[in-house]
């Protein structure tokens, strides 16, 4: 497709298990970014990748959250161990380079942990 | 945390009104970006601004970036019922290893007039 895909649309999973959430940039977008919204707040910054190397992982919150891309488009973010405070929206948005903040954002994957 | 402060928290508006908000910072950025964010949609880039004084235009809107480099306003004339939505506007470094990220504001969230 021609924008950001983000897979799934939403997972709903029970405390203590593993997720995989995963985001399809533009084609071409040598940036990818990772961000957590949760109810009522802004994007808040996880990770930023340039090409396959994760530039900046400064927004990750503890070891529990990984994130990887290993040919340079398709990323996966991982978290273990979920816990109720992960609930939130994780968004993906790519762009074309370095240095833009003209970023296109995906509609996000809505995980709930019960 | 938010390190971007957005005023009003939410406003509501009635068609044809001009719509003001805008966004403060403690630290400098040298982009600024705004953004809106439909329900269950990721954020849509509206206006980006690369220099202190500038003033950008696009259609019914126009933002500024403050010449202190640590505030930005946005303006929407006219205002119509697609209007509705949460705004939100980003500042971006452009410099050193943490450059790259946005970092957004908590949103405005306009709101149609009952």
């Amino acid at each position: 497709g021609a924008g950001v895909s983000q897979t799934p649309s939403n997972k709903v999973t029970e405390k203590g298990k593993y997720v995989e959430l995963r985001c399809d940039p533009i084609s071409g977008h040598t940036a990818l970014y990772w961000y957590r919204q949760s109810l009522g707040q802004g994007p808040e910054f996880l990770i930023y990748f340039q090409g396959t190397g994760a530039a900046d992982d400064s927004g990750l919150p503890n070891d529990r959250f990984f994130a990887v891309r290993p040919e340079g488009s398709v990323s996966t973010l991982k978290i273990q161990r979920t816990e109720r405070g992960d609930s939130a929206v994780y968004l993906c948005a790519s762009g074309t380079g370095a240095n833009t903040g003209e970023l296109f954002f995906g509609e996000g994957s809505r995980l709930t942990v019960l | 945390g938010q390190q971007l402060n957005q005023s009003p928290q939410s406003m509501f508006i009635q068609e044809g009104e001009d719509v003001s908000m805008n966004c403060t910072s403690s630290s400098i950025f040298n982009t600024w970006l705004w953004y809106k964010q439909d329900p269950g949609e990721g954020p849509v880039l509206l206006i980006a601004l690369y220099k202190a004084g500038e003033l950008t235009s696009n259609g019914r809107l126009t933002a500024q970036f403050g010449i202190t480099r640590k505030d930005s306003f946005l303006n929407i004339s006219a205002s119509i019922p697609s209007d509705v939505g949460i705004y939100f506007c980003a500042g971006q470094r452009r410099a050193g290893a943490a450059g790259n990220k946005l970092t957004f504001g908590g949103g405005t969230r306009v709101l149609v007039k009952p």
